[in-house]
Formats: structure tokens, sequence, C-alpha cells
């Protein structure tokens, strides 16, 4: 079975730019979130969805980011403009069941260099 | 608001001595504390997790304690091996996140296993 797939691994922009993350849950998985990790700090939540609905996006830093699901499959992640405090990996995770009732599956995250 | 604090940050152990990383909560409703290894290069993977209700928990060399009162939990490996070396990330589950699975994660701590 595929695990969630994340792409790009490494995306580079220049500050203003436009990038659009992707992430492809596990089949089936209902529930998706995105995080973000910035260097040498937590793992901080921005985002959960069920299916293609906004459950909780609290962590959304500000207007500047959107996070979509259409079809409550795959979702994207769209920062425009970029600036320098974006730069981070930035993790998508899915879950049949919500924690704890079921397990968290990470991707291998996005890393975002905003030059 | 909600926060996680993990120590220490880095961690140097020879093979075969024993590691413990430790966690404070600040949300005293949480219910649930997974913990992540994340190999280098690769997504974080859940490795242990425990519930409020129990005190400690073990799966072979990981064991995880859990001290309500103080608000602490601890991830201790025995035995260590070079494949332990990783960064290792504690999770808290607050309430009334917890109905959306939402994780709040600390700093991570970077554990090297000299053989």
């Amino acid at each position: 079975e595929a695990g969630v797939t994340q792409f790009p691994s490494h995306s580079v922009i220049e500050k203003g730019q436009t990038v659009t993350l992707r992430c492809d849950p596990i089949s089936g998985h209902d529930n998706l979130y995105w995080y973000r990790r910035v260097m040498g700090k937590e793992i901080k939540f921005l985002l959960h969805f069920v299916k293609e609905s906004k459950q909780d996006e609290s962590g959304m830093p500000n207007n500047r980011f959107l996070a979509e699901r259409t079809g409550g499959t795959y979702s994207t992640l769209k920062v425009q403009p970029a600036e320098l405090e974006d730069s981070g990996v930035y993790f998508c995770a899915s879950s049949q069941a919500r924690p704890p009732n079921g397990e968290l599956f990470f991707g291998e995250g996005s890393r975002l260099t905003v030059l | 608001g909600e926060n996680v604090e993990q120590h220490p940050s880095t961690l140097s152990v020879q093979e075969g001595d024993s590691a413990v990383i430790k966690c404070t909560y600040s949300d005293s409703a949480s219910n649930y504390f997974p913990w992540y290894k994340q190999e280098l290069g690769k997504r974080p993977q859940l490795i242990i997790d425990i519930r409020s209700n129990v005190g400690e928990k073990k799966d072979q060399r990981i064991a995880v304690t859990l001290n309500k009162t103080a608000k602490h939990f601890s991830l201790h490996i025995t035995e260590t091996q070079p494949e332990d070396s990783a960064v290792y990330f504690c999770a808290a589950s607050p309430f009334p996140s917890s109905n959306t699975g939402k994780l709040i994660f600390g700093q991570g701590t970077t554990l090297q296993v000299k053989p």
C-alpha cells in the first residue's frame, strides 16, 4: 500500500513568488492534516480536512496560505506571495480515524526555501 | 496557548546505554501522547503512544511513562543501537482539539548513538 506522498520534495523560490505543494493521502483516509516545521523548532499544526471540508484551520499563519482538498482526495497548499519566514518543511499526514482512534501517517515532507 | 516543551534538544549516547527524552505539556486535559521517530531524510513514524488513563507502556526496548499530576511524559530507550539515531518528537492531543485529532508537538530531540 502506498504511503502519504508529497510533491515537490524540495522547492526553492524567491520572495514574492507563488508555490503550490501537493499531498496525496493514503487511499481511504478521510482525515488529512498539514503541519509545518520551521528550522529546528516544533512541528506545528496548520489545518485539518475531513474529506473536502476544513475542520480546523486555526494553525494557518495568515491569508497568504490557502489549502484545498477538492473532491476529498489529494490536497494542495498554496503560498502566495511567499515570504522569507515561510521557509521550512511542510508535512502532510493522513489517518482513517482521528488520533487517538487511528494512527497518523506522515509524508516525507516538502522542503520550502524562500530566498 | 497549548504547548509542549521537549528536552534535551540533542542527546549523544554510547551504544548499549539508555536514552531518556522528557516532555512537559500545558493543557491538563490532554489525553493522548504519541512519540514519533524521524530518521534522516525519511518521514516521521509513530513508535509508541500512551493514553491518559495509563501510567506506563512498554514495547521491547522502548517505554513511555506519564505523570498526569506533573504534566510530564518521557520516552525511555534501553540498550541503544546505532539505528536508534534519529530525531524524536513527542506530542500531546489537547482538549477540545482532541476531537479533531490535532497534535501539539515538541521541538524534537536529535539522538545520536555512537558505535
